[in-house]
């Protein structure tokens, strides 16, 4: 079964930086695209970033450009998201997403940007 | 950067059938955009219900299908249940870079 757990959202001043981590189990995750998808209240889902299988290629939407690096550990199974900068707007449920058969959604983290 | 739209809302009778279709302003929709459909009910992450124009995962009912249509995605409804009363959000890939629609609110009733 395809699981994805996301961890390290919270509160963080504007200006502030996070670390997302992304846990992924039950499927080959070397394999896969990986995305970062967030979703702020109220709002629908908006992609954030993806990298391909082996880090090679790598592609941001233009709002988090210069702020955020998403990275991948193959070994770890596990996917990343350095955000820098941050911004009220950047405030959202951030999930990640595989592609493909391993396209399963986890329940997210909270990113609360606040002074 | 391109833009997906979706119908705002659809409403279905129960037992109906809908098509919520998934278009690209920079023109038809192919093979090469993977698009992709969730869906999603309030308080509940999105889930994935149709990956590369039409493929299924384990957990996607049989009354869902993935098409092309009319040089749009489509997503088909077929014998509509009240528990798919839901939003619907589909995405398109452009070189890499990942677009989502607006959705589609679907009411059944």
């Amino acid at each position: 079964e395809v699981q994805l757990a996301e961890s390290g959202g919270g509160l963080v001043q504007p200006g502030g930086s996070l670390r997302l981590s992304c846990l992924a189990s039950g499927f080959t995750f070397s394999t896969y695209w990986m995305s970062w998808v967030r979703q702020a209240p109220g709002k629908g889902p908006e992609w954030v970033a993806n990298i391909k299988e082996d880090g090679s290629e790598i592609h941001y939407v233009d709002s988090v450009k210069g702020r955020f690096t998403i990275s991948r550990d193959n070994a770890k199974n596990s996917l990343y998201l350095h955000m820098n900068s941050l911004r009220a707007e950047d405030t959202a449920v951030y999930y990640c997403l595989g592609s493909g058969s391993s396209s399963a959604w986890g329940q997210g983290t909270l990113v609360t940007v606040s002074p | 950067q391109a833009v997906v739209t979706q119908e705002p809302s659809l409403t279905v009778s129960p037992g109906g059938t809908v098509t919520l279709t998934c278009g690209s302003s920079t023109g038809a929709v192919t093979s090469g955009h993977y698009p992709y459909w969730f869906q999603q009910k309030p308080g509940q992450a999105p889930r994935t219900l149709i990956y590369d124009i039409s493929n299924k995962h384990s957990w996607t009912p049989a009354r869902f299908s993935g098409s092309l249509l009319g040089g749009k995605a489509a997503l088909t409804l077929s014998g509509a249940q009240s528990e798919d009363e839901a939003e619907y959000y589909c995405h398109l890939v452009y070189s890499g870079v990942v677009v989502f629609g607006g959705g589609t609110k679907l009411t059944v009733l």
